[in-house]
């Protein structure tokens, strides 16, 4: 079973109009970690935001802000006011805290990524 | 802002040969991580490494790879007999202890092509 889904493979959206991205995820433990990254065409990964699974109030970054509805294992991005600089791979990844170092050290599972195209 | 450097941003080898991706990690941070990426498709953890040893690895991480930090700034990671499949874009990562909330940062990677 998958960890992480990302069910929008691509998403077209128009320059100045919100958008969400959608995350679900899979785990059984209580504590762990939600992640955005961005991949533009370069290749490079850009950590965008963070919600812990205690965290009582969704996570907010400038423009980025992050959906989090734990009942539903939900964690969407919406991003404001896109700009055509946002078109790049988003890649949701979850982090559990599992290994010996009691999280420090846990590699993070990543969802398939939405290709977000932003149209002027 | 400080950063995790790579090197070589890319590399082409023989298959068979052994290969070397060398990444200098944020020099105050403790945990080190290899990712890799095959074109199209999502990034998977290979292993993670935290006061000098192993504390986790996929079953991507077989014995033909390791990871050696051979002093107190290079994390390095070997391809002992490359395979045509191993061709990806190969991260390295670190986060700070405690940097569950802070988040790792990666480096701009390198993209190995074995031929």
């Amino acid at each position: 079973a998958q960890k992480i889904t990302q069910t929008q493979p691509g998403m077209f959206v128009q320059e100045k109009e919100a958008v969400t991205l959608d995350c679900t995820y899979d785990t059984s433990d209580p504590s762990y970690g939600l992640f955005w990254y961005k991949q533009p065409s370069s290749g490079e990964m850009i950590f965008l935001i963070y919600q812990g699974s205690y965290d009582q109030q969704n996570a907010t970054e400038g423009r980025y802000s992050l959906n989090f509805q734990k009942a539903r294992k939900s964690a969407n991005l919406v991003i404001s006011a896109s700009q055509l600089g946002d078109s790049a791979m988003y890649f949701c990844a979850m982090r559990e805290v599992r290994g010996r170092s009691g999280g420090g050290a846990d590699g993070l599972t990543f969802g398939k990524g939405t290709h977000l195209i932003i149209q002027p | 802002e400080p950063e995790v450097t790579q090197t070589p941003s890319h590399q082409v080898t023989q298959m068979g040969q052994e290969v070397i991706l060398r990444c200098v990690p944020i020099s105050n941070h403790l945990y080190f991580y290899w990712y890799r990426q095959i074109l199209g498709q999502k990034v998977e953890f290979l292993v993670s490494f935290y006061n000098n040893e192993i504390s986790e690895k996929s079953e991507i991480f077989d014995d033909q790879f390791s990871v050696e930090r051979p002093d107190g700034s290079n994390f390095t990671l070997k391809i002992r007999s490359t395979k045509l499949e191993d061709s990806a874009m190969y991260f390295c990562a670190s986060s700070e202890a405690g940097g569950f909330r802070l988040g790792y940062t990666f480096g701009s990677g390198t993209r190995l092509t074995v031929v």
